[in-house]
């Protein structure tokens, strides 16, 4: 059964500063790995798709990076805004590429 | 183009109350998901539906059931319910197995 996990849980930064954010997960057979970003009291925004076969997938300040072999993905964030404060979510999709298993989120506050 | 809509957006209900979410996609979308989202337990799947006809459990199916009632529309339906499906219930969709998941606002539920 794939376990997916998140450290830190909680993670509080200075305006500026990069961010990265850590997904492991147990079953390397993953069909694709997905980053979200969910603000409080709403749905899940999703921020970048890297599949199995890629390394790392960019879009703006956002670089998310997938090692399938040691189980980890990793989301930088340049140059941090209180924008940015928020919980965001790695799941990883198995090879039958119906099922999602989230990990338990890293809520990240920017300070100004 | 409203992308996900879910309704209702909040519901109370009391120990043994039966009701039915709805969520409904106007982007095309073969495969839909329901889940749930507790604090400390991140985001677990109930039911998910590969495509309009076919539905299969999650990992908490029960307590649960759904209904596929075309393209668009994925239902979800607690027959009696009990304090613990308190709880965030978001639905989601997606085009394929290597396409981005796009989750709808969520319903807050409180049994009581």
């Amino acid at each position: 059964k794939q376990e997916v996990t998140q450290i830190p849980a909680a993670l509080s930064v200075p305006e500026g500063e990069n961010l990265v954010l850590n997904c492991s997960f147990t079953d390397s057979a993953i069909y694709n790995l997905q980053w979200f970003r969910q603000d409080p009291g709403k749905g899940l925004t999703s921020l970048l798709l890297i599949q199995s076969s890629q390394r790392e997938q960019t879009s703006g300040r956002l670089n998310a990076s997938l090692d399938k072999s040691s189980g980890r993905s990793t989301l930088y964030i340049a140059a941090s805004q209180p924008g940015d404060s928020a919980t965001y979510l790695c799941a990883a999709i198995g090879t039958a590429g119906n099922k999602l298993t989230f990990g338990g989120g890293t809520r990240v506050l920017v300070k100004p | 183009n409203a992308g996900v809509t879910q309704t209702p957006k909040f519901q109370v209900l009391k120990t043994g109350q039966s009701m039915t979410l709805q969520c409904a996609q106007d982007m095309n979308h073969n495969s839909m998901y329901w889940y749930r989202q507790d604090p400390g337990m991140g985001l677990r799947l109930i039911y998910y539906s590969a495509s309009e006809g076919t539905t299969d459990k999650g990992e908490v199916p029960n307590g649960y059931n759904v209904s596929r009632l075309n393209k668009r529309e994925f239902s979800l339906r607690l027959e009696s319910a009990a304090p613990s499906q308190t709880s965030v219930y978001f639905c989601a969709t997606r085009a394929g197995a290597r396409e981005t998941q796009y989750f709808g606002p969520g319903t807050r539920l409180l049994v009581l």
